[in-house]
Order: C-alpha cells, then sequence, then structure tokens
C-alpha cells in the first residue's frame, strides 16, 4: 500500500542553525501538507502546497519557514535559523484531490 | 471560531467495551470530518471520515455519529481491543483545506 515517507526520523540540532526535512508524498497526490505536534499536545497545521505554489499557511509560518517541491517526488520543509521552541514531531501529508489525508510518520526534530 | 473541541481527555475501558469520544465544532462552513489514530512516535493514521450529508458512517469496528445541528460528532469503538490503545484525534475541515485538529484523547483498553 502507498505510503507518505519522511526522512531523517529524528535530526538534532543547535539554535540558529538551519535544517531541511525531507517528505516523499504518495505518488499520484497533487496536495501537500506539514503540520507539527508539539509533545503531548494537538497536530497544528503549517503550511499546504499545491501546482508548485503555497495555497495556504497559518501564523505559525513565518518567514523563518519555506517549503519546496524540487522534484517530481520529494516535498521539503526549510527552517532558516531554528529555535528551541521548533523542537517537535514534524510530520508530512498528502492527498489525491482535496480529500482525505494521509500522514508521514514524522520527523522528530530537537533544538538544543 | 477555528477551534475543534474534543472530550474527554483521556479514557480508559475493559476489553468488549465501547469507548465513545466526542467532538464539537463551531465553524459552520466545515464540511469534512474525519478521525484519526496515532500510536507512540508514530503519525496520525486516517480511521474514518464523514461528511454533513450523512448522520452516521460505520467500517467494521468503527463508527462516526455525526449531528450537523448540534455541531458535533462522535467516534463509537465496538468490542474494543488492548491493541486499540492508542490516542484518537478528531480532526475538521473546509473543502478540503487545512485539518484543524482536537486536542487529543488517549484511550487505554485494559485486558
Amino acid at each position: 500500500e502507498p505510503e507518505v515517507t519522511q526522512t531523517p526520523s529524528h535530526q538534532v540540532t543547535q539554535m540558529g542553525q538551519e535544517v531541511i526535512l525531507r517528505c516523499v508524498p504518495i505518488s499520484n497526490h497533487l496536495y501537500f501538507y506539514w503540520y507539527r505536534q508539539i509533545l503531548g499536545q494537538k497536530v497544528e497545521f503549517l503550511v499546504s502546497f499545491y501546482n508548485n505554489e503555497i495555497s495556504e499557511k497559518s501564523e505559525i509560518f513565518d518567514d523563518q519557514f519555506s517549503v519546496e517541491r524540487p522534484d517530481g517526488s520529494n516535498f521539503t520543509l526549510k527552517i532558516r535559523s531554528t529555535k528551541l521552541e521548533d523542537s517537535a514531531m514534524y510530520f508530512c501529508a498528502s492527498s489525491e484531490d482535496r480529500g482525505e489525508q494521509y500522514f508521514g510518520p514524522g520527523t522528530r526534530l530537537t533544538v538544543t | 471560531q477555528q477551534q475543534v473541541k474534543q472530550s474527554p481527555q483521556s479514557l480508559i475501558v475493559q476489553k468488549g467495551g465501547i469507548p465513545i469520544i466526542n467532538c464539537a465544532y463551531e465553524n459552520t462552513a466545515f464540511d469534512y470530518f474525519p478521525w484519526y489514530q496515532q500510536f507512540p512516535g508514530k503519525g496520525p493514521a486516517l480511521l474514518i471520515a464523514i461528511r454533513p450529508d450523512v448522520s452516521e458512517k460505520k467500517e467494521g469496528r468503527f463508527t462516526i455519529s455525526f449531528n450537523k445541528s448540534a455541531k458535533q460528532f462522535s467516534l463509537h469503538i465496538m468490542d474494543s481491543q488492548p491493541g486499540d490503545s492508542a490516542t484518537y484525534f478528531c480532526a475538521a475541515s473546509h473543502s478540503g483545506s487545512r485539518l484543524t485538529f482536537g486536542e487529543g484523547t488517549q484511550l487505554t483498553v485494559n485486558p
């Protein structure tokens, strides 16, 4: 069964460093999303992406965040200058037709 | 108005019991209501979803009940098993846009 994959599974970085989280959405899906989940809290929307551009973003998704689809299979989230409060699980999701969203296993980001 | 309120925060049932998790929303533009199951260290997995044109949807042991006038929906798990122990999140969206998640319910099914 097709699934969303994410790498790395765990990323440790120092405050102020740049990180890139990578996702491979399900192959025939056209809509891509990033969400995050701070430990013990609910899942929060960051950004959605369609047709090579951002279609919606939340107030969390400020100028330090960016997304890119560098090729036909990868979807990346870049955090330019990480802060302690960026520590969270980051989930990529994809959808075929803006219906069901399927989530990847997540990347645990730890900022020290 | 974008919030989805979920209760209870935690729930313990015996094997075979029927846990019920409730969610309420304010935004009447929401038109898609999925439930996700999440095990520790894993991503949310889509369980079942409903749209407001039906009042109930059943898939296997999982049933969603939907009350449009009350702006509430709930998840029932029939014949619950220890393997159902997980965190359950309700969510809502409008026209397939961002999912707004509830706070989650940690379910424990004792053997």
